[in-house]
């Protein structure tokens, strides 16, 4: 049983556009969401968190926005960059007792073209 | 940088063989997790530790052992390696708040 779907397996987008990734939920235990960007042959990189008692959280060029009635997060990369090419996962965690226990997406491969 | 360094970064092993991961850490973080990475299922977590040899069960736990001697190691055993078990293997230490963890480079394991 799949908690956190990410259902897009890639997206490909133009420099200095837009990048949308898309992370959905099933259990609304869920609190707090984490998105990771990971690149070939390195670990796991954090990137930007929400608490579900906000709805959106803004950091540079990422901005998460968090739709707990549709169990839906996405992550919105503006602009693009090619440097932005990896891998992108969602997390989601139950707070407090779940301590550092994450629960992950299938990831999404994100191509930023020059 | 969370301070993780993971050892070895690639093993070849063969079916039925003991393995061990380690996970080292300079800075005394309390938390500390295994999480192997598959394609299609993400990551998800092994074993993980909350002090020393205080250890417990995560999500696909099965043919993994782990240990904690001291508070900057974590080691993952695996006691008899299946092909099912080539993957790749990331140490992670929980900072600050504790929703948050940090990874390290992992390591590669192919077992044959």
């Amino acid at each position: 049983d799949q908690q956190v779907k990410q259902n897009s397996p890639s997206l490909s987008v133009q420099e200095g556009r837009i990048s949308i990734l898309n992370c959905d939920y099933t259990n609304s235990m869920f609190d707090y969401f984490l998105w990771y960007k990971k690149y070939p042959a390195e670990g796991p990189t954090f990137l930007i968190s929400i608490s579900s008692i906000k709805d959106k959280n803004e950091d540079g060029r990422f901005t998460v926005f968090l739709n707990k009635s549709a169990k839906h997060l996405s992550l919105h990369i503006v602009p693009s960059q090619p440097g932005d090419s990896a891998v992108y996962f969602c997390a989601a965690i139950i707070g407090g007792t779940s301590y550092g226990k994450l629960t992950f997406g299938q990831g999404t491969i994100l191509t930023v073209h020059p | 940088d969370a301070g993780i360094t993971q050892s070895p970064r690639h093993k070849v092993t063969e079916t039925g063989t003991p393995v061990t991961l380690r996970c080292h850490q300079t800075e005394n973080h309390r938390y500390m997790y295994w999480y192997r990475q598959d394609p299609g299922h993400g990551l998800r977590l092994i074993h993980y530790s909350y002090g020393v040899k205080d250890t417990d069960k995560g999500e696909v736990s099965d043919g993994y052992s782990v240990s904690r001697s001291k508070t900057e190691d974590f080691l993952l055993t695996l006691e008899s390696a299946t092909s099912s078990q080539t993957s790749v293997y990331f140490c992670a230490i929980t900072q600050g708040s504790g929703n948050t963890i940090y990874f390290g480079e992992g390591s590669w394991l192919t077992v044959v």
